[in-house]
């Protein structure tokens, strides 16, 4: 039972463009929502995370928007740059909780 | 500060072999975790551990054995490899202080092939 659901698998984005990823969570005890950036031969890295009671957080380039009601979550990455070439991985976990729930993966690709 | 170090980097074993991986962290966390990565799979837990002396098993435990030897060390064993262990393995660490949901910083990884 899959419990974070992520799309698209893999994508590719022109630079300069926006690049979007959408997550669907089934939990509503879910209360916070990272995003992880993990380049080629490395390990996944923190890159922005969120909690259900703001719609919409933003760190430069990248922001989480949320969607409570619709239990879903979504990354937008503005001005795509070759450099953000990685896969990124939604999560869900419950504060309280120790560990956190990994959506498959999104391979994205910009174009030079 | 080193983070997450994770031994070997690569290994190939037999079919029926065993062996440990080690993990490290050197930023006195209180949880590490376990995890496998497989294509199109994303990152499944193994196991984890929540502080000293607890573990408990993830999502995909069989096969697999830890050890939490002390606050830094956290190793993951299997006892006879099977193909289906063919992955990536992480380790990663987090501080997890009370009602806090604190960043997890995982290890370089360990390429694991069973032939």
């Amino acid at each position: 039972q899959q419990q974070v659901k992520q799309s698209p698998q893999s994508l590719i984005v022109q630079k300069g463009g926006i690049s979007i990823i959408n997550c669907a969570y089934e939990n509503t005890a879910f209360d916070y929502f990272p995003w992880y950036q993990q380049f080629p031969g490395k390990g996944p890295a923190l890159l922005i995370a969120i909690r259900p009671d703001v719609s919409e957080k933003k760190e430069g380039r990248f922001t989480i928007s949320f969607n409570k009601s619709a239990k879903q979550f979504s990354l937008h990455i503005m001005d795509s740059q070759p450099g953000d070439s990685a896969t990124y991985f939604c999560a869900a976990g419950i504060i309280r909780d120790d560990k956190i729930i990994f959506g498959k993966g999104t391979r994205l690709h910009i174009l030079p | 500060n080193a983070g997450v170090t994770q031994t070997p980097k690569f290994q190939v074993l037999k079919t029926g072999q065993s062996m440990t991986l080690q993990c490290a962290q050197d930023m006195n966390h209180n949880s590490m975790y376990w995890y496998r990565q497989d294509p199109g799979m994303g990152l499944r837990l193994i196991y984890y551990s929540a502080s000293e002396g607890t573990t408990d098993k993830g999502e995909v435990p069989n096969g697999y054995n830890v050890s939490r030897l002390n606050k830094r060390e956290f190793s993951l064993r299997l006892e006879s490899a099977a193909p289906s262990q063919t992955s990536v393995y992480f380790c990663a660490s987090s501080e997890n202080r009370a009602g806090v949901r604190d960043e997890q910083f995982f290890g370089p990884g360990t390429r694991l092939t069973v032939l």
